[in-house]
Parts: C-alpha cells; structure tokens; sequence
C-alpha cells in the first residue's frame, strides 16, 4: 500500500478548466511537497508545504496542507497546455523522500 | 556542477548481465537518492546516502542491487544478473539538507535501463 495516495490517477480536460489533485495518508508529515514532472526529464519541486492548514500560491496553482498534516491538494485555476505533466506530491518519511503513485494531467488546447 | 548530472541516459543489457549507472550529484549537496521509475510512473525509493555513508537503504533488493557514493568520485548504482523487471527509469536526487528542515531535492534526467 502506498504511504501518500494520490487521485485522481489521470486527468484529462480542456484549456481554460480547473482542476483539483488530492494527497492523502493516514500518516503525520512534518511537511509536503509537490513535484512536476516533464517527459523525459526528472521531477521539479514546484512547493513545499510545511504548516498544518497553510495555503500557498504559485502563480494559477494554489497548495493547501491539512489541519492535521496528513492530506494537501493541488488546484489549479484556468489550466493552459502548458501545466501538461506528472504531479507527485512527496514527504520526508524516515530518512528518505517517498512519493505518491502521481496523477498525470493533460490539458488539451 | 549546478546541476545532477547521470549517466548513461539509455543502457540495454541482456537478461543476467550486469549494469551499472553513476550519478555526479550538485556540488556542495551533502545528500544522494536513487530512484526507481517504472511503467506506472511511481517512483520506488531504493537508498539514500549522507556524503558516503548510507542514510537509508530500506528499499533495495540486496540480493542484486549495490550502491556506493565515495569521495572525489561518482556516486553508482550497480545491478547484478539484470532481471527484465529491472527494466526502468533510475533517477538520482541530491539535496543540501533533510530532515530538520524540508530539503529540496534536484533530479538528474535519469538512466533508462532496458533488460532484453
């Protein structure tokens, strides 16, 4: 089982929608980050959320960490095809970085 | 360098034969992490390291598997007797700092393995 599940899995919509990707555990993370990843290249932090509740924004993109520092989202407003990509959201668990399975999103133009 | 530099980009190795990839992580980058990207896009942690002592090695298959990151060297990640589910994307990460503080980690492009 996966310690950060991520859903949706795939996501496919129109220039110009919103969208909303969730990160979910049953565990505590002191913090959470969220990655983009490009075909063939590795995956790019984008956010790192680090207080229960806190809200970040990133140009379209807004992050959200749980009261209880166990879920954070990803909304983006008005996706472009640009935003196209693998988003993972990550924690420090132990002494390693564990990532969700990732949700790939496509926007078509 | 400014950035994580792996290689090679592709290697092909028949099924038993041995593979090995390096990783140069960013200068001054006190932490390396191996991981594997298959099919589905997940990405399997395998080990990391603080300077050349292991971190973390909870997610390699010991039977095969090696890695070492000495000195004024490369960091390597050696497979022995490759297996066709070795087939995958091996991404590198080096980090400044982890755990007291939410390091970032900075990705090479990864080293694609394809076992035949």
């Amino acid at each position: 089982t996966q310690l950060l599940e991520q859903s949706p899995q795939f996501l496919s919509i129109q220039e110009g929608e919103n969208l909303t990707v969730y990160c979910n555990s049953s565990s505590v993370f002191s913090s959470l980050q969220w990655y983009r990843q490009e075909p063939g290249e590795g995956p790019v932090l984008l956010v790192t959320v680090v207080t229960g509740g806190e809200v970040k924004k990133l140009k379209r993109l807004t992050f959200q960490f749980g009261d209880a520092r166990k879920d954070s989202s990803l909304h983006i407003t008005a996706a472009q095809p640009g935003d196209t990509g693998l988003y993972l959201c990550a924690g420090e668990y132990g002494n390693k970085l564990v990532f969700g399975a990732g949700t790939i999103l496509r926007v078509k133009s | 360098g400014e950035e994580v530099a792996q290689t090679p980009k592709h290697l092909v190795r028949g099924e038993g034969q041995k593979a090995k990839l390096y990783c140069a992580p960013i200068k001054g980058h006190s932490y390396v992490f191996w991981y594997q990207q298959v099919l589905k896009n997940e990405f399997k942690f395998l080990i990391s390291f603080q300077n050349e002592n292991v971190f973390d090695e909870t997610g390699m298959p010991k039977e095969r598997f090696s890695a070492k990151c000495l000195p004024n060297s490369p960091c390597s990640l050696e497979i022995q007797a490759t297996k066709l589910e070795d087939s995958a994307v091996y991404f590198c990460a080096s980090s400044q700092s982890f755990g007291s503080s939410p390091g970032e980690l900075f990705f090479g492009e990864g080293s694609r393995l394809t076992v035949l």
